[in-house]
C-alpha cells in the first residue's frame, strides 16, 4: 500500500531533550516536506527536500533540522525542543510531475513540557 | 509569494442542505489548487484539485469546487451535506510557474453539519 509513515504518533518530552520524528514513504517520490499545524494558523512549512541531499528552509525553520540521505526517508530533528514547538506535525511527499497532489502521513502530536 | 485565505473559521450547515467552504488565493503565475480534509485524529486526505480545463472540478465523497480566475477563488461545494462531512477543510495553492512543489495552505475551515 502506498503510504507516508510517521513515527511516533504521539510524543511527550521535556525541554532540551533532543528528539527525532521519522518519516518514510514507499512511493519513490522526489519531494518531501514537513509541516506543523497549529490552531488558527493552518499548516506551515518547516523544511522541504527536492531530492536526496537537497534540503531547504520553509516558512518556520527555526529550531528544526532535517536530513535526506535516502530518497524514502526524511527525518525531522529537534536538537533542543522548547514548549513553543508543541504542535501537530505532518510529513508529506509529492511525486515528480508538477500537477500532482501531496500525500500526507498520519501526523505526530508533540508536547514539550 | 503565494497565499491562501479561508475567510470563515467555521461553517455550520443543516444535514441535507447545500454547503460552501470559501477559498481565495494569490499567486504570481497560474495556480494549481487543492482541497484537503482532516477528520479528528487523522492526517490530511486529498479531496480534489484544479489543474487546467473545466472550471468545475469533481472530487471524492460528492464534493466539487469551482475555479474562478477573475475572482481568484476556488470554493468547495456539496449539494447535500452529511453529518459525516463534519471535519476541518484546507485549501492549498501551488504556483505552476514557480518550478517548485511548495504548497501553501489556508488556515482551515471547520465544517459542522447539524443533524
Amino acid at each position: 500500500e502506498a503510504q507516508v509513515t510517521q513515527n511516533p504518533r504521539y510524543l511527550i518530552t521535556v525541554t532540551g531533550k533532543k528528539l527525532t520524528v521519522t518519516c518514510s514513504q514507499n512511493m519513490n517520490h522526489e519531494y518531501m516536506s514537513w509541516y506543523r499545524q497549529d490552531p488558527g494558523l493552518g499548516l506551515r512549512q518547516i523544511y522541504y527536500s527536492m531530492n536526496v541531499e537537497v534540503t531547504d528552509k520553509g516558512d518556520v525553520p527555526e529550531g528544526y533540522k532535517v536530513s535526506r540521505k535516502e530518497k524514502r526517508n526524511f527525518p525531522l530533528i529537534l536538537e533542543s525542543p522548547s514548549p513553543n514547538q508543541t504542535s501537530l506535525y505532518f510529513c508529506a511527499s509529492i511525486p515528480g510531475g508538477s500537477n500532482t497532489e501531496a500525500f500526507f502521513g498520519q501526523g505526530t502530536r508533540l508536547t514539550v513540557v | 509569494a503565494q497565499s491562501v485565505a479561508q475567510p470563515e473559521d467555521q461553517v455550520n450547515v443543516a444535514e441535507g442542505n447545500p454547503l460552501t467552504v470559501k477559498c481565495t488565493y494569490s499567486v504570481s503565475g497560474n495556480p494549481y489548487l487543492f482541497w484537503y480534509v482532516q477528520y479528528p485524529n487523522r492526517g490530511l486526505q486529498f479531496l480534489l484539485k484544479y489543474i487546467t480545463g473545466d472550471n468545475l472540478v469533481k472530487g471524492s465523497y460528492g464534493f466539487e469546487a469551482e475555479f474562478n480566475k477573475s475572482q481568484t477563488s476556488f470554493h468547495l461545494k456539496k449539494p447535500s451535506a452529511l453529518v459525516s462531512d463534519s471535519a476541518l477543510y484546507f485549501c492549498a495553492v501551488r504556483d505552476r510557474g514557480a518550478g517548485s512543489y511548495q504548497l501553501t495552505f489556508g488556515k482551515g475551515t471547520k465544517l459542522s453539519v447539524i443533524p
